[in-house]
């Protein structure tokens, strides 16, 4: 079973900054926390990951809480470009990639 | 480099009929994985490697058989389809034990 929960669907407008909520309360501290996203029906693509801190690439900041229960991946600036299925995944070194449902997030023209 | 390459992109097999689906990596990596993605669906994890000779079972393996004789190659074979196996096929790679996984574009099959 996948160790994450996400929203559904989510909705942004262009420009805005997209927020994506992940829960993962039974983290354990050897645990990274993933980002993908397949756009339509693309291969999925690595985004961003973290362990404790928060991250940020040229793609996206990855914000984890302090007890870990939690993260947010912030697209910054959307595009119609990034309307995909985003997935947050929870693995320790070695570990399976296992997906959840993740959220279908549309940006809005 | 070419990255992960899966042949063929579409396939449609007879119930009963037997494929490989190939899959293959130029980046040296140690960990390969087969998904499956169901429509409307996440990807559920069939078979891993995490190096060559050693292969293992994910969430649905049962129809599928896997080997892995080198670190390039990693092919998914269907020994006898069933219309169950309709589905989009995704092969991925991974180097060391927390990088991201890289992904092909994926075979379509149909089972009629």
């Amino acid at each position: 079973d996948a160790k994450t929960t996400q929203p559904t669907s989510m909705d942004c407008a262009e420009g805005r900054a997209a927020n994506l909520p992940c829960n993962h309360s039974t983290i354990s501290g050897n645990e990274y926390v993933y980002w993908y996203r397949q756009i339509h029906s693309q291969g999925p693509q690595y985004i961003i990951h973290g362990l404790k801190n928060n991250e940020t690439n040229e793609m996206a900041s990855l914000i984890i809480t302090e007890d870990r229960k939690s993260s947010t991946l912030i697209l910054p600036h959307a595009t119609l470009r990034d309307t995909a299925v985003y997935y947050c995944i929870v693995r320790a070194r070695d570990d399976k990639i296992i997906f959840g449902k993740g959220t279908r997030l549309h940006i809005l023209p | 480099n070419a990255g992960v390459t899966q042949t063929p992109k579409f396939q449609v097999l007879k119930t009963g009929q037997s494929m490989t689906l190939q899959c293959a990596q130029d980046m040296n990596h140690e960990y390969m994985s087969w998904y499956r993605q169901d429509p409307g669906m996440g990807l559920r994890l069939i078979h891993y490697s995490v190096g060559a000779g050693i292969t293992d079972q994910g969430e649905v393996p049962n129809g599928y058989n896997v080997s892995r004789s080198t670190t390039e190659d990693f092919p998914l074979r269907l020994l006898s389809a069933a219309p169950s196996q309709t589905s989009v096929y995704f092969c991925a790679s991974t180097k060391g034990t927390i990088a991201e996984a890289f992904f092909g574009q994926g075979t379509r099959l149909t089972v009629v």
